[in-house]
């Protein structure tokens, strides 16, 4: 099976910084490849797939880009109400496997 | 509004079943493949198992394969997951989730609020 990879697993930043978060998968997944962001206490929300397609209604500052194994999630402006874990996901083929998440944190 | 609503969770004894319910409602329930996917305390989302729109694809993650049976009853709008042999490990928040398009295998537009299941003596 394939495995879903993220980095770091924590950040911590500052308001307005620009933030990256990576995902490898172990095999290519073509742009099969979804981002969820889960803020404590809450259900995950999608906000990318496609790799790089924002979901409706999610803000222009997450954006989404990579193929193949290697992805990122962008967040361009850091926001107080982006604190969250955000996770990766492959959808290629099931198993419909998640990475390990990332914890973003305002310093 | 498209909405899902979990039930069925609880308190179980190891070696114990439990059955989860998710009613949907706002979506045409057969034309969407749905999954359900965990998260145990503290910890990342882990998928459990998918299920197409029709009924008559189904795959489960290795974990639970051979324990777990997914279901759906396109009459109530309603997914199930049958759980048997519950091991302490199992015990998480489980969530369902509705597929983005209409491929059995896809991201996860929609998700329940989940149901919390917790194995213990």
């Amino acid at each position: 099976d394939i495995q879903m990879t993220q980095s770091p697993s924590s950040l911590s930043a500052s308001v307005g910084d620009r933030v990256t978060i990576t995902c490898r998968a172990s095999q290519g997944i073509s742009n099969y490849l979804a981002w969820y962001q889960q803020k404590p206490g809450k259900v995950p929300k999608l906000l990318i797939y496609g790799a790089s397609t924002l979901q409706s209604g999610v803000p222009s500052r997450f954006s989404g880009s990579g193929s193949g194994t290697d992805f990122t999630l962008t967040i361009s402006n850091l926001q107080p109400e982006d604190v969250a874990s955000y996770y990766c996901q492959k959808y290629n083929s099931a198993p419909l496997t998640f990475g390990g998440g990332t914890k973003v944190e305002i310093k | 509004e498209v909405q899902l609503m979990e039930s069925g969770g609880g308190l179980v004894q190891p070696g114990g079943s439990l059955r989860l319910s998710c009613a949907a409602s706002g979506f045409t329930f057969i034309s969407y493949g749905m999954s359900w996917v965990r998260q145990a305390p503290g910890k990342g989302l882990e998928w459990v198992s998918v299920i197409s729109g029709s009924g008559g694809s189904t795959l489960y993650a290795d974990s639970v394969k051979g324990r777990f049976t997914i279901s759906r009853d396109k009459s109530k709008n309603t997914l199930y997951l049958q759980m048997n042999s519950l091991r302490a490990e199992d015990t998480a928040v489980y969530y369902c989730a509705k597929s983005t398009g209409t491929r059995r295998d896809d991201a996860f537009d929609i998700w329940g609020q989940g149901t919390m299941v917790t194995v213990s003596s």
